[in-house]
């Protein structure tokens, strides 16, 4: 049972564009961490979610908690190359394990 | 500053073959460890944690085993290996213990870079 959904899975834009990435439970989550991925390297953090209706901006990216601590997303403005990775969801809830969403692979065009 | 190095980086093995990776962390003392395996381009599935030496905790029943023989310790490992065990595996620390209120910011995991495991 997938108790983190993650959407969409896969996401190719043009530079320029903006989009977003969702991720959804029925759980409530003590906090939420999104973490980016490149090829054949370990997730890297970018922010931790911990207070419903929580937004937290990262220069271009910006990160929102839902206010039932059940859902987050992720908003990407005007996205570069450089953004192009795999961007993973993980929600916590307070037993010291993480619950994957099942990641969105994002290809940004130059 | 914490630190944590995973190794090989890449490996081939042939199928009935045993395994064994290893992660060690740097910089701190009794985290707790964790083995994640990734299929290409999606989430991370939790294979073992352990809080302490000697515990270790399994989440899903495999062909796989894990140690911690030592506090920053954290051994993966196989008699033998089959076709399916191929993959990227992640080893990750977090600090003991669990925060609460406004310091659940500090429950924040760090991952190894990672082995990518072919069998054969």
């Amino acid at each position: 049972t997938q108790l983190l959904e993650q959407s969409p899975q896969f996401l190719s834009i043009q530079e320029g564009e903006n989009l977003t990435v969702y991720c959804n439970s029925s759980s409530v989550f003590s906090s939420l961490q999104w973490y980016r991925q490149e090829p054949g390297e370990g997730p890297v953090l970018l922010v931790t979610v911990v207070t419903g209706g929580e937004v937290k901006k990262l220069k271009r990216l910006t990160f929102q908690f839902g206010d039932a601590r059940k859902d987050s997303s992720l908003h990407i403005t005007a996205a570069q190359t450089g953004d192009t990775g795999l961007y993973l969801c993980a929600g916590e809830r307070n037993t010291g394990k993480l619950i994957f969403g099942q990641g969105t692979t994002l290809q940004v065009k130059p | 500053s914490q630190t944590i190095h995973q190794w090989p980086a890449t490996l081939v093995q042939p199928v009935g073959s045993p395994l064994s990776l290893e992660c060690t962390v740097e910089g701190t003392s009794n985290p707790n460890l964790y083995w994640y395996r990734q299929a290409a381009g999606r989430g991370l599935q939790l294979l073992f944690y352990s809080v302490g030496i000697g515990q270790i905790s399994s989440e899903v029943p495999q062909n796989l085993s894990a140690s911690r023989p030592q506090d920053r310790q954290f051994i993966l490992s196989s008699k033998k290996l089959l076709l399916s065990d191929s993959g990227f595996y992640l080893c990750a620390w977090r600090d003991h213990g669990l925060a609460s209120g406004r310091d659940l910011a500090k429950n924040i995991q760090y991952f190894g870079a990672g082995t990518r495991l072919s069998v054969l």
